[in-house]
């Protein structure tokens, strides 16, 4: 079965600071897609990234970047240099391929808040 | 291109009401979902489609009810509304990526 867990329940950090969002999944599939999306205060859910379970590589957006390492089966999410704006809550998700569109699995969110 | 669409934004029922939860894509989509989403839960599976005329049940599927006559639309029935079911309703339409309507809020009293 999927889950996906996002231990951070609630994090505040400074406007500048550095934050890490983590994620771990779980999954008996050997190709699966991993997403982040974003949910400001207006409640919209905002695509960030799509990652394929073939594709290690990490990547960087301007001040986002992602970490996935299937070893630990972790795609965690760092934001440089927090703004205020990237107050919201953040989830992770799993789509296993076979079943791709049909079941995406979400974690729980992570509320970051950024202070001025 | 509007994306996915979805209406009413905010709804009040009666316990016992029933109501219809609208959806729409225009991005030719096969496979569309609804999701609630509930305080310290993340996004729960009611229903999915994979394509016109084919539904089935997600996690969380008692009380509601879908049907997928066009690749287009993808309405959520509630048949007798329960305070339970106050929640945010999002529905999603999936190609490589899955993108999400604005959300109906839903309140039952």
């Amino acid at each position: 079965a999927q889950k996906v867990t996002q231990a951070q329940t609630e994090i505040s950090v400074v406007e500048k600071e550095d934050v890490t969002l983590d994620c771990v999944y779980e999954t008996r599939d050997t190709t699966y897609y991993l997403f982040w999306y974003k949910q400001p205060p207006s409640g919209e859910l905002v695509f960030l990234i799509r990652r394929n379970s073939f594709d290690e590589q990490n990547e960087i957006s301007g001040r986002y970047s992602w970490n996935f390492q299937k070893s630990t089966s972790s795609f965690n999410f760092t934001i440089t240099a927090s703004q205020v704006v990237d107050s919201a809550v953040y989830f992770c998700a799993l789509s296993e391929a076979q079943n791709y569109g049909q079941n995406f699995v979400f974690g729980p969110g992570t509320r970051l808040s950024v202070l001025p | 291109n509007a994306g996915v669409t979805q209406t009413p934004k905010f709804q009040v029922l009666k316990t016992g009401q029933s109501m219809t939860l609208q959806c729409a894509q225009d991005m030719n989509h096969e496979y569309m979902s609804w999701y609630r989403q509930d305080p310290g839960m993340g996004l729960r599976l009611i229903h999915y489609s994979v394509g016109a005329g084919i539904t089935d049940q997600g996690e969380v599927p008692n009380g509601y009810n879908v049907s997928r006559s066009t690749t287009e639309d993808f309405p959520l029935r509630l048949l007798s509304a329960a305070p339970s079911q106050t929640s945010v309703y999002f529905c999603a339409s999936a190609g490589e990526t899955q993108y999400f309507g604005p959300g109906t809020r839903l309140l039952v009293l």
